[in-house]
């Protein structure tokens, strides 16, 4: 099954900001958006964001997730050196009846 | 508190079957749909399998279907990932997660379990 499309890396400075991309199709991220997780080394997916910045309770809103056409971000602000981690975009295809990830990409605070 | 509990996942030679389970507490499993995502070592999330609320309604990636089956014991509280005809490549941390409507009704996997090891390798 095809997949959503991230940048593998993406690197800022401490306290700047960062946008993530997720790039799908109009039968995955083009109808209802995608989700955002974390994910640190060595523990478990944490949702950061329903579809359609919807983001959960406890969630920082230095998070916030937006969409435009076909693609998703992820924009977290102020980063802080505990952002450093591996970030997936998901979403539910229509087409495919079923869900997607992305390849991943990992942020790295400088 | 909302908790899942993995547990099963063990080294299996190739074609050997294996059941993953996953505890769940603090909610009611009859009123979410559930999932199964794997990890392969050093790799991104894949998506294995989701179980509709209702417990029938099942969804399969490609890559596993007619291999694997997920089901649940609402008894129990515990959902289940029959694996058989397992391959090398099935190899990865199996997590356990819950889906869960959003404030303005999308979904997302918003609980995951710790996920548990299964080594296919002769």
């Amino acid at each position: 099954q095809a997949g959503l499309t991230q940048p593998p890396s993406v690197s800022k400075d401490l306290g700047r900001t960062a946008t993530l991309t997720c790039a799908g199709n109009r039968t995955n991220v083009g109808n209802e958006g995608a989700a955002w997780l974390q994910q640190h080394r060595g523990h478990p997916p944490k949702l950061l964001s329903f579809r359609n910045n919807d983001r959960p309770s406890g969630i920082s809103d230095r998070f916030s997730a937006s969409r435009s056409g076909n693609t998703a971000s992820l924009t977290i602000t102020g980063l802080q050196p505990e952002d450093e981690a591996d970030y997936y975009c998901s979403a539910w295809d229509v087409a495919l009846t079923g869900w997607l990830f992305g390849g991943g990409t990992r942020l790295t605070v400088l | 508190e909302v908790l899942l509990v993995q547990s099963g996942g063990e080294l299996v030679q190739p074609g050997g079957s294996l059941r993953l389970s996953c505890e769940a507490s603090g909610f009611t499993l009859s009123n979410h749909d559930m999932t199964w995502v794997r990890q392969a070592p050093g790799k991104g999330l894949e998506w294995v399998a989701n179980l509709y609320k209702d417990g029938r309604g099942t969804f399969y990636a490609d890559s596993v279907k007619g291999r694997f089956t997920i089901s649940r014991d609402t008894a129990k509280s515990s959902l289940y990932l029959q694996m058989n005809n397992l391959r090398v490549e099935d190899t990865a941390l199996y997590y356990c997660g819950r889906e869960s409507v959003g404030t303005i009704g999308t979904t997302a996997f918003d609980f995951w379990g710790q996920g548990t090891l299964v080594t296919v390798s002769s």
